[in-house]
């Protein structure tokens, strides 16, 4: 199975930051790269999809960006409904899809 | 409006069975491959099952194959996830997810899950 690291697994940041996620496939998986956002009790909602494309409905303050094993979620500054668990998941092989630890993004 | 809700979880014993239902709506069930993913407490997700929009293919990951099995009733908008032989790692959080209409294999609506907890 191809594993998913996320890096951080938690951070702490402030309403206008930009944040950073970093997801780590164990090998190249080309743009097969998925994000979701998750908050306790809610449904996950797709964020991004093919590593760089964005869900329709997201706000623009959500990029992706990467290719082969290295990819970046960023929010260019967070809004207070930005607090919540971001997941990346790899659908490079199907059905063998996965999903990495998640990155809590918490208030400072 | 898309809508997907999970139902059937619960507090169940070790060997015990469950079967989960999502309901799903505003959409064209027929049409869509459907998934089960599920999330252990202070775990991250993990890939349950995938059932093809007429139910002719059926995959399972490898920590449910032989336990569970996945169906649909595109008669009735439904999904869903018979749980056998249950076990103590299989307690999470069970949402259903659709896969989104493309050759890309992405999920672009979820349900809100529902909790199984397997314990004596």
């Amino acid at each position: 199975d191809i594993q998913m690291t996320q890096s951080p697994s938690s951070l702490s940041a402030s309403v206008g930051d930009r944040v950073t996620i970093t997801c780590r496939a164990s090998q190249s998986i080309s743009t097969y790269l998925n994000w979701y956002q998750h908050k306790p009790g809610k449904a996950p909602k797709l964020l991004i999809y093919a590593a760089s494309s964005l869900q329709s409905g997201v706000p623009s303050r959500f990029s992706g960006s990467g290719s082969g094993t290295d990819f970046t979620l960023t929010i260019s500054s967070l809004h207070p409904e930005d607090f919540a668990t971001y997941f990346c998941q790899q659908s490079y092989v199907f059905p063998l899809l996965t999903f990495g630890g998640g990155t809590k993004v918490e208030i400072k | 409006e898309v809508q997907l809700v999970e139902s059937g979880g619960g507090l169940v014993q070790p060997g015990g069975s469950l079967r989960l239902s999502c309901a799903a709506s505003g959409f064209t069930f027929s049409s869509y491959e459907m998934n089960w993913v599920r999330q252990a407490p202070g775990k991250g997700l993990e890939w349950v099952s995938y059932i093809s929009s007429s139910g002719s293919t059926i995959y399972y990951g490898d920590s449910v194959k032989g336990r569970f099995t996945i169906s649909r009733d595109n008669a009735k908008n439904s999904l869903y996830l018979q749980m056998n032989s249950l076990r103590a790692e299989d307690t999470a959080v069970y949402y259903c997810a659709r896969r989104a209409y493309t050759i890309l294999h992405y999920f672009d609506y979820w349900g809100q899950g529902t909790l199984v907890t397997v314990s004596s």
